[in-house]
């Protein structure tokens, strides 16, 4: 099946800081990858959606400024955490969407904001 | 944007038993998919099962399956002969058939399951 790898899976980073998280489809082009944000026990809530060669499309509420989206290539997007704070810290999870128009997911990067 | 509804937080089932999992969801289109997506405590999204809402016969996979009511607008999961390694997080989401392809989550239910 398809696979989508994030790195790295758990980042512990200073406030003020900035971090950036990769999403790459491991074994087919993604025209389009998605970003997610999760707490604990909570739903996933979409953040922005990334596409080939253009700018990222950001959900109501999303600082696009503070979350920098970089889809450079079919297989790689990344999501930069600018001027990190502790409330940033969450669990954010990508998806990929294949040509079959599926959507797979990474397995998740744990970010810590001390 | 597309509502999911999961009514229930959480969901106790004994080892071999069968549970329910409900969902409803909103939408004026008449073509669109649905999905169950599990999350166990490793926190990776699995897909569970997939229903194409043009397609009148439920979606089965294994001891999977679903109830596709589509005029109640409603897509309940059902997992039988439970497992323990079926414990996780359970997701239902809509995905539009024709626009940009974001699925929208429901709010989960946590199952667990009784030795």
């Amino acid at each position: 099946g398809a696979v989508v790898s994030q790195h790295p899976s758990w980042v512990i980073c200073k406030s003020g800081t900035s971090v950036k998280i990769e999403c790459r489809s491991l074994d087919f082009q993604a025209t389009t990858m998605f970003w997610y944000r999760q707490f604990p026990k909570q739903s996933l809530m979409l953040m922005a959606t990334s596409n080939e060669g253009s700018k990222a499309t950001y959900e109501q509420g999303v600082e696009k400024d503070k979350f920098l989206i970089n889809h450079a290539s079919l297989t790689l997007s990344t999501l930069t955490v600018t001027s990190a704070h502790p409330e940033d810290s969450s669990f954010y999870i990508c998806s990929a969407r294949a040509p079959t128009y599926e959507q797979y997911f990474g397995p998740g990067t744990r970010l810590t904001v001390t | 944007a597309q509502t999911v509804t999961q009514s229930q937080p959480e969901m106790s089932v004994q080892e071999a038993e069968t549970v329910t999992l409900s969902c409803t969801y909103d939408t004026s289109e008449s073509d669109y998919y649905l999905f169950w997506y599990k999350q166990p405590p490793s926190r990776q999204m699995i897909l569970v099962i997939r229903q194409e809402a043009y397609k009148q016969q439920n979606a089965t996979e294994n001891r999977f399956s679903v109830n596709f009511q589509k005029a109640a607008k409603s897509f309940s999961l059902k997992i039988s002969d439970s497992q323990l390694g079926d414990a996780a997080m359970y997701f239902c989401a809509y995905r539009s058939a024709w626009s940009d392809y974001k699925l929208s989550f429901g709010a989960g239910t946590t199952v667990t399951v009784r030795a």
